[in-house]
Parts: C-alpha cells; structure tokens; sequence
C-alpha cells in the first residue's frame, strides 16, 4: 500500500484558499487518491476522489499530476467551519480487496482563522 | 437516511468485564470495519470484513474480536477490556468495489477504569 506524507498542521484566514498537498511516491497503477475530513468527535466524512488530473465537486477540487506522485484537495474560500483534519488515502478501490486496509495516518489539522 | 449506526455513544466499564460496541449499516455494503482513534495516531485499524463470515485483521487487533453473521451488522467485541483499550471507535462501512468512499458511525467513546 502507498505510503502518504502530509503537513501535519496549516493555518488560513477566512476567505481564503486553501490547498493542502499529499505526497504518494509510492502509488500503483490502480490506486485511487481520496480526501476525508473529519471534525473532532465525529466521524471522517468523505469529501473527494480522484484518479488523475483534476476532480471537482460541490466540496473541493482535486488536483492530481501525471506522474500521480502527489495530489492537492484545493478548498475554495474557507469558513471557520472548515477547521477540521483533512486525511489523505491512496488504495485501490477498483478491485475486490482495494478497500481493505486502507490507511488514514494522522491528517493534517486546517485551522481557519477569522 | 444512509447511515452507519454505532451504540452506546459513550461507555465507562471496568477492567475485564466484556462489553460489545454494536454497528448496523442500511445501505447493503459489502465492506464493514473498525478504527480506534487516539491522539497523535489517527486512525487505525482494528478488523474488517469484506462479507458476511469473513473477517481478516487490521494494524491493531489484539484484545478485540469481531463477527460478521449478517450483512448489515458488524459487532466489536472487547472479551476482557483493558485501560489500554480506551479510545475513540469508529465502525465504516462501503460498497466492496467502485469509486466510493466509507460511511462511519458517529463513535463510541471508551474509558476503561
């Protein structure tokens, strides 16, 4: 399974974008990127997924090189509730045992400051 | 609603007396698995099943026990907890294949004394 390396913390002001990256060196072919947030006591809620080049939906963008190496979930114009722990995975989801163990580490914490 | 449905939401026990954490999901999911969550280390896995009668181990499974004797409902089961065991649980579940992400419960927060 693919190792993922993320910043452990960031900060950001209101309004802004914020992008967080996630490096994957190790992804194989059939491995798929995904991004959850998780706000404290609850549960990690699944914002994002994405192959390569660029995903976008109603959250977050996903932005993802060719060489797949790293991606970045791109978060437009924060709000303080945003503040949460975002969570990168790579696995292969495509597969009967993709889902198996995927690993989530320790995230990074996005703090947003008014 | 599609949801992941874990019970109790908090839980103190003392050392040694067995207590089960139930999860039940509605949305027919293959997938189903448990993740304990302690500070500075994430999330990590305790079990998973891909099916009804099959389970395999995750990262951390000792001193814990799962079944998966329907589809719907995974039970964690702590034979004789220990302090060691106290944490926040979290049970997901998600279809078997395709793009999908995991469904988790809300949580059940453990303290054993």
């Amino acid at each position: 399974l693919a190792k993922t390396t993320q910043p452990i913390s960031m900060d950001s002001y209101e309004g802004q974008e914020v992008n967080i990256t996630c490096s994957h060196n190790n992804i194989a072919t059939n491995d798929y990127i995904t991004w959850y947030q998780q706000f404290p006591s609850q549960g990690p809620r699944f914002i994002i997924q994405g192959y390569k080049t660029k995903v976008t939906n109603e959250v977050a963008s996903l932005f993802i090189p060719a060489d797949r190496k790293s991606s970045t979930l791109s978060l437009p114009r924060v709000s303080l509730s945003d503040t949460a722990v975002y969570y990168c995975l790579v696995g292969d989801i495509g597969s009967d045992f993709g889902n198996e163990k995927l690993t989530f580490g320790t995230g990074t914490r996005l703090t947003i400051i008014p | 609603e599609a949801q992941v449905t874990q019970n109790p939401r908090y839980l103190i026990t003392v050392t040694g007396k067995k207590l089960t954490v139930t999860c039940s999901q509605n949305m027919n999911h293959e997938y189903m698995s448990w993740y304990r969550q302690d500070p500075g280390l994430g999330l990590r896995q305790i079990y998973y099943s891909m099916n009804v009668e099959v389970t395999d181990k995750g990262d951390v499974p000792e001193g814990y026990k799962v079944s998966r004797k329907e589809k719907r409902n995974f039970p964690l089961i702590l034979e004789s907890p220990s302090p060691n065991q106290t944490s926040l649980y979290f049970c997901a579940s998600s279809p078997l294949r395709g793009n999908y992400g995991y469904t988790f419960g809300s949580g059940t927060r453990l303290t054993v004394v």
